[in-house]
């Protein structure tokens, strides 16, 4: 069964304060593997797709990457408009998507 | 920019009636979707939707649920007999192509069941 792990739950950050947020996966065959941001009382709203081990994405000030086991969200010099829960999601062949559970990110001014 | 609309934003019924949740998707997407979320809970699939049929459905969409293109605007989720588990956001989303990941989502529709 595919299995979609995100750590920490929570984060809080001040501003400026760069850091990263975690997606472990276990898939059989991955087609893709998707960041989103979501905002409390809204729906996700899309950021990246990742393909392959090596590939990078940039956005702003996040960056993701992706690996055989795991994805990376890096978040850098962030602000408070940057706080929201943060998901991940993959897709095995075949499959529709599985969302981990998110981490929460507050960035204090 | 175009985006995705839910009506309504929050319906409150009570247990074993029907609730239909309505979408309009992005105008010149072909793929749609249906997830929920339960309170402090993970994003679920619920159902995909192509070329007027689903195309995938998860072990949560059983035969309590229905979807529909009624015209060519609208895509509805229909939960009958409600149960009080029922009551989570729903999110409609839809796609230009399938699998591309960018799947753009409404702001959902909160059921509650009492």
């Amino acid at each position: 069964e595919d299995q979609v792990t995100q750590s920490p739950e929570a984060l809080r950050l001040q501003e400026g304060e760069s850091s990263s947020l975690n997606c472990s996966y276990t898939v059989s065959g991955l087609r893709g593997l998707f960041w989103y941001r979501q905002d409390p009382g809204k729906g996700p709203e899309f950021l990246f797709t990742l393909y392959s081990a090596g590939e990078e994405k940039e956005k702003e000030r996040l960056k993701a990457t992706l690996t055989k086991k795991e994805s990376f969200l890096h978040i850098t010099a962030p602000k408070p408009e940057d706080s929201a829960t943060y998901l991940c999601a993959v897709q095995a062949y075949g499959q529709n998507f599985v969302f981990g559970p998110g981490t929460r990110l507050s960035v204090l001014p | 920019e175009p985006e995705v609309t839910q009506t309504p934003s929050h319906q409150v019924t009570q247990m074993g009636q029907e609730v239909i949740l309505r979408c309009v998707p992005i105008s010149n997407h072909l793929y749609f979707y249906w997830y929920r979320q339960i309170l402090g809970q993970k994003v679920e699939f619920l159902v995909s939707f192509y070329n007027n049929e689903i195309s995938e459905k998860s072990e949560i969409f059983d035969d309590q649920f229905s979807v529909e293109r009624p015209d060519g605007s609208n895509f509805t989720l229909k939960i009958r007999s409600t149960k009080l588990e029922d009551s989570a956001m729903y999110f409609c989303a839809s796609s230009l192509a399938p699998n591309t990941g960018e799947l753009f989502f409404g702001e959902g529709s909160r059921l509650t069941v009492l």
